[in-house]
């Protein structure tokens, strides 16, 4: 079964500042990754797919993989209070999708 | 609208009722999986289905947990005698297939069970 970590803490970002999350995996043959964001008491949200190595950019959003690291980053430029919500790294695991436990970013106006 | 659609939104039972939760999937979607989040917790596989077959079912208790998703109509996820423990959020996902779309799945709104 594969493992995807997501260890950091809650991140206080200022509004107007860029948030950094980070996530490791453990499969390194894994292909596809997903990052979904997830409001307090709503469901998760998909924001972002990347499948290639290197950076995806889509509005504010910037997603870096790096498969020789086994990691997958997501920025987020001009952090917004409407960001503020936990941030769920996925990766495909057989026929289901691995999640790690999120990382909870709070802007602050 | 044509994303996922789960129902009830919020579901109490009491402590032995069946819980009966429904999901009906993107549009030109024919994959279906469903995933428990418990309090403060992440989101754990139960079970993949397509139509009128259980592909993979390694994450749903073996006892008192059933899922279908029949030829017409929605696909259900049924609890039978619930517990205090079965108390989560129950999301729905789908996605068009493994190789359309490197298994990108959408999610509902999820049902919220709650057991008294």
């Amino acid at each position: 079964q594969k493992e995807v970590e997501q260890n950091s803490g809650p991140l206080s970002v200022p509004e107007g500042a860029i948030a950094s999350l980070n996530c490791t995996y453990s499969d390194r043959g894994s292909q596809s990754f997903f990052w979904y964001r997830q409001y307090s008491g709503k469901s998760p949200e998909l924001i972002m797919s990347i499948y290639s190595n290197g950076d995806k950019e889509d509005g504010r959003f910037t997603a870096q993989l790096n498969k020789a690291s086994q990691y997958v980053s997501l920025l987020i430029r001009d952090s917004q209070p409407s960001d503020s919500a936990t941030y769920l790294c996925a990766v495909p695991d057989d026929n289901r999708l691995a999640f790690g436990k999120g990382n909870q970013v709070v802007v602050i106006p | 609208n044509a994303g996922v659609m789960q129902n009830p939104r919020h579901l109490v039972r009491r402590r032995g009722q069946e819980a009966r939760l429904r999901c009906s999937p993107m549009k030109g979607h024919s994959h279906v999986y469903w995933y428990r989040q418990l309090p403060e917790e992440g989101l754990k596989f139960m079970v993949y289905l397509q139509k009128e077959n259980i592909i993979d079912e390694s994450g749903m208790p073996k006892e008192r947990f059933s899922a279908e998703f029949p030829k017409e109509g929605p696909s259900i996820l049924r609890i039978q005698q619930v517990v205090r423990g079965d108390s989560a959020a129950y999301f729905c996902a789908s996605s068009a297939g493994l190789g359309a779309s490197y298994n990108e799945q959408f999610f509902g709104p999820g049902t919220r069970l709650t057991v008294l």
